[in-house]
């Protein structure tokens, strides 16, 4: 699995859009972006991926961009709830792979 | 309803013990794992199973036995425990029609050995 790099931590106001980075340069054409988040104590919750395209549920939007080696994750109304940590993932989508969770980027919602 | 969960959520015992958690889902995923999140928040996958079968073992001590009774179940017995098994230990489990890199956790079992 391609390594990901994040910033280790982030501040967003409450009510605006979080913007979380992810490099993964060393990606290759079978691997998808993944993106999870922890809350303090709970179990990783998973929020969205994407291969090449831009992809939004109603958690979150993912932009990956044109020679996907970076991607961005899009809380667009961040509350208090988001607080968390968030992990950038690369892993190709079939077989029982592993999830290597990096260090992640710890998100701070601020009132 | 509760998809992944686990039992129990907190479990304290001495060094040398043997301890069970059990961890069950109601998704229909027929893939299971255990992960490891020891005390720096690093959270490492231990073992996969899928449908019944052992696929991942990721250099985990012998002590440490996952059992797997049906595919809606995936139990981690651990015999003799030492201090450094002290860890949240989280189950989840995958589908095929989802992807197998979407992945839904449980709750997490805080084990502290004393």
């Amino acid at each position: 699995d391609a390594k990901t790099t994040q910033p280790p931590s982030m501040d967003c106001a409450e009510g605006r859009a979080a913007n979380l980075p992810c490099n993964h340069s060393t990606i290759s054409g079978n691997e998808y972006v993944y993106w999870y988040r922890q809350i303090h104590s709970q179990g990783p919750q998973y929020i969205i991926h994407g291969l090449k395209n831009n992809e939004t549920n109603e958690m979150a939007s993912l932009i990956i961009t044109e020679d996907r080696k970076s991607s961005t994750l899009i809380l667009p109304h961040a509350t208090l709830r988001d607080t968390a940590v968030y992990y950038c993932i690369v892993r190709v989508n079939f077989g029982n792979e592993k999830l290597t969770f990096g260090t992640g980027t710890r998100l701070t919602i601020i009132p | 309803d509760t998809a992944v969960s686990q039992t129990p959520k907190y479990l304290v015992t001495q060094m040398g013990n043997d301890k069970s958690i059990k961890c069950e889902q109601n998704l229909g995923h027929d893939t299971m794992y255990w992960y490891k999140q020891d005390s720096k928040k690093f959270l490492k996958i231990m073992f996969s199973y899928n449908n019944k079968e052992l696929i991942i073992n990721e250099t985990v001590p012998n002590r440490f036995s996952p059992k797997s009774p049906d595919k809606a179940h995936l139990n981690l017995h651990i015999n003799s425990l030492e201090l450094g098994d002290s860890a949240v230990y989280f189950c989840a489990s995958s589908g095929s029609l989802a992807g197998f890199g979407e992945q839904y956790f449980g709750p997490g079992t805080r084990l502290t050995v004393t």
